[in-house]
């Protein structure tokens, strides 16, 4: 079946430090891709997205790169800041045999930014 | 507009009894899906609604888990006999056509307790 896996968190940085959170994929097919974040008391939301290789979603200062080679989708932000701070879920998308189109969610990542 | 609301936020419950948890999608959306996510886990997918074909239910645990989506809107989780494995947060998510490349909206979630 299909798979997400992530770094294991917390990452602990300091604020305006370079951000890298690992996610890698297994999957039958060619997936869509997705980071989803979960800001302290709130609910998941999109944070950038791509839908097919090579393809680079942006958000808010973070990137991701669809690498199909690797079969990555790496998260990356040049200067976090403590507004930052969240969990970070990795998610790809694909269609399965019956159809339909369940989605695979990786465990997430924790970030801690401090001043 | 209105996000996707459930209710209610919490629901602390004793063990055996039965719950059921609501969810509201935003209006328009055709696919509908359900979420558990345990304590330093991922969230496990549990069932998927789209348009008026037959759910999905392949991640459904037992049989005292079912779900409804009445006039491909409002939709209700219901968990019987529970048990305190049942334990969680429980998401609900829609999307607008529920294909690959699309965007889900995550409600607040339900955080249910069984004593």
């Amino acid at each position: 079946g299909n798979s997400v896996t992530q770094m294991e968190g917390p990452v602990t940085l300091s604020e305006e430090a370079f951000l890298t959170i690992n996610c890698t994929y297994t999957a039958t097919g060619y997936p869509s891709l997705f980071w989803y974040v979960q800001y302290p008391g709130e609910g998941l939301q999109l944070l950038l997205k791509a839908t097919k290789a090579d393809d680079k979603g942006s958000n808010k200062g973070f990137e991701a790169t669809y690498r199909k080679e690797t079969t990555s989708f790496h998260l990356e932000k040049g200067s976090v800041q403590v507004s930052d701070s969240a969990v970070y879920f990795c998610a790809l998308t694909l269609q399965g045999r019956g159809g339909s189109y369940i989605p695979t969610f990786g465990r997430g990542t924790s970030l801690i930014v401090h001043p | 507009g209105a996000g996707v609301s459930q209710s209610p936020s919490n629901k602390v419950t004793e063990k055996g009894k039965d719950v059921e948890l609501r969810c509201d999608p935003i209006s328009g959306h055709t696919a509908l899906y359900w979420y558990r996510q345990s304590l330093g886990q991922g969230l496990e997918f549990l069932i998927y609604f789209q348009g008026n074909s037959a759910p999905d239910k392949s991640g459904l645990p037992s049989d005292r888990f079912s779900a409804e989506r009445t006039g491909g809107s409002v939709s209700t989780l219901t968990i019987q006999r529970t048990q305190q494995e049942d334990s969680a947060v429980y998401l609900c998510a829609s999307s607008f056509t529920g294909t690959t490349t699309d965007t889900q909206y995550f409600g607040p979630g339900t955080r249910l307790t069984v004593l």
